[in-house]
């Protein structure tokens, strides 16, 4: 079952500007990812928050989790036209399986126009 | 290797045809998942492997879908009598995740096959 939605789902801007995408999902979780997807074909890992953590920084991105609202927004700034993707979070469901098995929204699809 | 590396890239298949997916992890990964991505929609856990056991197959979508690893290392997703919706990009990824710690690491994906059942 879908755990994670995303929005917009759609979001065009300029170079330079900044970028925020947000997610929310609907059951406890061990961490939240966000992944990058280019031209439709393989996922890259792009930072991990864990369900006790409330903020994330790695470069230009910026991760918060706020787990009482069961939600998390990614914040790219200064952003660039190679940041032109699709941006997917996935969330790590807490409970008795323990596997790691990743619940993916339905991604954020990024536009960076030069 | 490297990185995950997932064969062929590409296969164009007929409805009703077998096919077979392989992936081969990251060395010294024990964690293995599959996942799949269908046209325009998000990915969808398929199954998980630790070691050559698959304790979570929960996603497999119908028992035209069988897994197996081998030596810990490489896996094979088989589709029997393909169907059109099965068309979709299938994507496997690797982690080094402990079982049972519950806590997760981030995971590492290979380039994908795109599967086309005519």
């Amino acid at each position: 079952s879908q755990q994670g939605e995303e929005d917009p789902q759609a979001l065009s801007i300029q170079e330079g500007e900044n970028a925020t995408m947000n997610c929310s999902y609907k059951t406890s979780i061990n961490n939240l990812q966000w992944y990058r997807q280019n031209s439709g074909r393989g996922l890259v890992h792009l930072i991990l928050i864990r369900s006790n953590e409330r903020e994330k920084h790695s470069g230009r991105l910026r991760v918060t989790l706020d787990t009482s609202k069961k939600s998390s927004s990614l914040l790219i700034t200064a952003s660039r036209a190679a940041d032109t993707a699709s941006y997917f979070c996935a969330t790590a469901p807490s409970g008795s399986s323990n596997t790691g098995k990743l619940i993916f929204g339905q991604g954020t699809t990024l536009q960076v126009k030069p | 290797g490297a990185g995950v590396s997932q064969s062929p890239s590409n296969k164009v298949t007929e409805k009703g045809k077998d096919v077979e997916l392989r992936c081969d992890p990251i060395s010294g990964h024990t964690a293995l998942y599959w996942y799949r991505q269908s046209l325009g929609q998000g990915l969808e856990f398929l199954i998980y492997f630790q070691g050559n056991s698959a304790p979570d197959k929960s996603g497999l979508p119908s028992d035209r879908f069988s897994a197996e690893r081998t030596g810990g290392s490489v896996s094979t997703l088989t589709i029997q009598r393909t169907q059109q919706e099965d068309s979709a990009v299938y994507l496997c990824a690797s982690s080094s995740h402990p079982q049972g710690t519950g806590v997760g690491n981030e995971q590492f994906f290979g380039p994908g096959t795109r599967l086309t059942v005519l």
